[in-house]
């Protein structure tokens, strides 16, 4: 079956320390894979995906097929990083995503 | 506002009545998706619009619910026989058609209480 982990449910780091918010995946074929960024009272969005190879607000993640990862990284955590991450994987035609249970990520000042 | 737009945003109900969500995607995207979400866990998959058609349904969405998109604009979610196991918050999502991995845009969700 596929599915999405995201181990931690809170991830607390303190201003200028890094950042890793983990996320494993299982799945037969050959995913995509999103990061998607919920900030408080705002609506879900997408913070990067792995098919542009891109940085956002200094983030990146790499995918490891060997161990089926898509960590999300960042060297130095702001306080405006605080928000709910969503790691999720797209499967078919449809584009319908499969989302990981979440990790809450507080910076603390 | 130019993005995913939903009504109610928030909607308390009676066991047993029925409720009708809106949803009005992005008017460019021809991919419209529906998905449910309960505390402490990610969006589920609910269903999938590409234009007007329902290409897909997930096992989620049980015969109390039902989904239209006609002539592919706005979209409606339907719940007959609300249960209490109903509460949730109900998102859509809209993606343009073309290409693969594409970014979803998310509506701000409808939060159902049945009581």
């Amino acid at each position: 079956a596929q599915r999405v982990t995201q181990p931690e449910k809170l991830l607390s780091v303190f201003k200028g320390a890094p950042v890793e918010l983990k996320c494993n995946y299982s799945y037969s074929g050959s995913p995509e894979l999103f990061w998607y960024v919920q900030y408080s009272r705002q609506r879900l969005q997408l913070l990067l995906r792995h098919i542009s190879r891109e940085s956002i607000k200094g983030f990146t993640a790499d995918l490891n097929k060997g161990e089926t990862s898509f960590h999300l990284k960042k060297p130095f955590a702001q306080e405006e990083d605080s928000a709910m991450y969503y790691c999720a994987l797209t499967r078919g035609a449809t584009n319908k995503l499969i989302f990981g249970t979440g990790t809450l990520l507080a910076v603390q000042p | 506002d130019t993005g995913v737009s939903q009504d109610p945003r928030h909607k308390i109900t009676k066991r047993g009545q029925n409720v009708t969500f809106r949803c009005d995607p992005i008017s460019e995207h021809n991919r419209l998706y529906w998905y449910r979400q309960t505390l402490g866990q990610g969006p589920e998959f609910l269903t999938y619009f590409q234009n007007e058609a329902q290409l897909e349904k997930s096992r989620l969405l049980s015969d109390r619910f039902s989904a239209e998109r006609p002539k592919g604009s706005f979209s409606t979610l339907e719940i007959q026989r609300t249960e209490q196991g109903d509460s949730a918050m109900y998102l859509c999502a809209s993606s343009p058609q073309t290409g693969f991995a594409t970014e979803a845009f998310f509506g701000q969700g409808t939060r159902l209480t049945v009581v």
